[in-house]
């Protein structure tokens, strides 16, 4: 079946460091790609996403490239902030017919100032 | 702009108690989902429906149901509780699956159950 994976957290970087998370997918077909972001105490908020192969999806400075020929949609940033310290979720939509997300197991971050 | 609603945000149940968690989708959206998210977990798919027919089904307990109702709000009930039900519980809204494929499901911002 379809599946996700992200890179284990946490991960810890200094204020302006670069970030790489890495995500892999498994899935027939062609799903659609999405980062969400969840904060402390707070819902999951979509990111960003791209829909097709070469699609490049960006906001608030994160960009995450969808490459069909290594599975794979990183998500990168140049210079993070303590603001963007969060748990990061990838997450692909299922391609078998039916309505439903399947999410890696999260990335946690943490910014230090 | 409308996101979606989840009500309760907090709740407190003992074992063997019921509960009803409830879910207004961004308006015009026909499709729900439901999942579950343990302490330090990804979210785990329960449920989903589309146009108030179930459309998929993931690790739900047979403790638990779900239904949408005409105007498109969801209600997941969870009976026999167990201390392993704690967690923070997802509801996400789409329009379904548009003509190029998926639209993006937003999130409401989860009811935490804790049962004692």
């Amino acid at each position: 079946g379809n599946s996700v994976t992200q890179m284990e957290g946490p991960v810890t970087l200094s204020e302006e460091a670069f970030l790489t998370i890495n995500c892999t997918y498994t899935a027939t077909g062609y799903p659609s790609l999405f980062w969400y972001v969840q904060y402390p105490g707070e819902g999951l908020q979509l990111l960003l996403k791209a829909t097709k192969a070469d699609d490049k999806g960006s906001n608030k400075g994160f960009e995450a490239t969808y490459r069909k020929e290594t599975t794979s949609f990183h998500l990168e940033k140049g210079s993070v902030q303590v603001s963007d310290s969060a748990v990061y979720f990838c997450a692909l939509s299922d391609t078998s017919g039916t309505y439903k997300y399947i999410f890696g197991t999260g990335t946690r971050l943490k910014v230090l100032a | 702009a409308a996101g979606v609603i989840q009500s309760p945000r907090h709740l407190i149940k003992e074992k063997r108690e019921t509960a009803t968690l409830k879910c207004y989708p961004i308006p015009r959206h026909d499709t729900v989902y439901w999942y579950q998210q343990g302490p330090g977990q990804d979210p785990q798919f329960l449920i989903s429906f589309y146009e108030k027919m179930q459309s998929d089904k993931g690790s739900i307990p047979d403790r638990f149901s779900a239904q949408q109702f005409s105007d498109y709000h969801s209600e997941l009930n969870m009976s026999s509780l167990e201390l392993g039900d704690s967690a923070l519980y997802f509801c996400a809204s789409s329009s379904g699956q548009g003509a190029r494929g998926w639209t993006e499901a937003f999130f409401g911002q989860g009811t935490r159950l804790t049962v004692v």
